[in-house]
């Protein structure tokens, strides 16, 4: 099995600032099959990057993905108030398709 | 516009079995585009990936709930389901059921719904 960390556990920055969460993995993630997801409380979890670096449909280009092999990045440039929200990476390459234990962005 | 709904008991007894449906609408669960999955979310704690099931009917799993739990399709109905069996106090989550297109990550998620188990 593959085990994702992310880190930080929170992040705590203010609106108009520079966020870089980090997602490792234990293993290296087949064909960079590696996912980001915001959830917001009460929320279903949104789709914002797919195969380590291609935005979703309707991702403002303000949220980026890179990384590739075991260590992974979302970095979103400016942070606006809809921003703030937990944030979890998922690879998808081999059964299971395990999560990180996510990260929150708070103000 | 594809959207999911799951639906099920919200209560189930320790020891009995959790039992849900997600309903497919605006595409087939016979197609060999996709995956279809189920995720949980303990309150106050992360996702965890409980399993898929492809159009085949081949299916894989957690390996930790791989003894207590199967997902299945039910073509007559465009639905798919999730049986996990001996349910204790920690498998009080929200369940989640969602799409994965083959080669793609999980896009379309149900809203969820909340399963406690409790006496």
């Amino acid at each position: 099995e593959i085990v994702l960390t992310q880190s930080p556990g929170t992040l705590s920055l203010s609106p108009g600032e520079r966020a870089t969460l980090s997602c490792r993995a234990s293993q290296s993630v087949s064909s960079n099959y590696l996912a980001w997801y915001q959830q917001k409380p009460g929320q279903a979890p949104r789709l914002l990057i797919y195969g380590a670096s291609s935005r979703a449909n309707g991702i403002p280009d303000r949220i980026s993905g890179s990384g590739s092999g075991t260590d992974f990045t979302l970095t979103i440039s400016r942070l606006e108030p809809e921003d703030f929200a937990v944030y979890f990476c998922q690879q998808y390459g081999v059964s299971p398709w395990a999560f990180g234990q996510g990260t929150k962005v708070e103000i | 516009q594809l959207q999911l709904q799951e639906s099920g008991p919200g209560l189930v007894k320790p020891s009995e079995t959790l039992s849900l449906n997600c309903s497919v609408s605006g595409d087939s669960i016979t197609s060999r585009n996709f995956y279809w999955a189920w995720i949980r979310q303990p309150p106050g704690k992360g996702l965890e990936w409980i399993g898929c099931v492809f159009y085949s009917g081949t299916a894989h799993y957690l390996p930790s709930l791989k003894s207590r739990v199967t997902i299945s399709l039910d073509t007559s109905t465009n639905q798919f389901s999730l049986s996990l069996t001996s349910v204790t106090a920690a498998d009080t989550a929200v369940y989640y059921c969602a799409r994965r297109p083959v080669g793609y990550a999980t896009d379309v998620w149900g809203q969820g719904a909340t399963v406690t188990v409790s006496s």
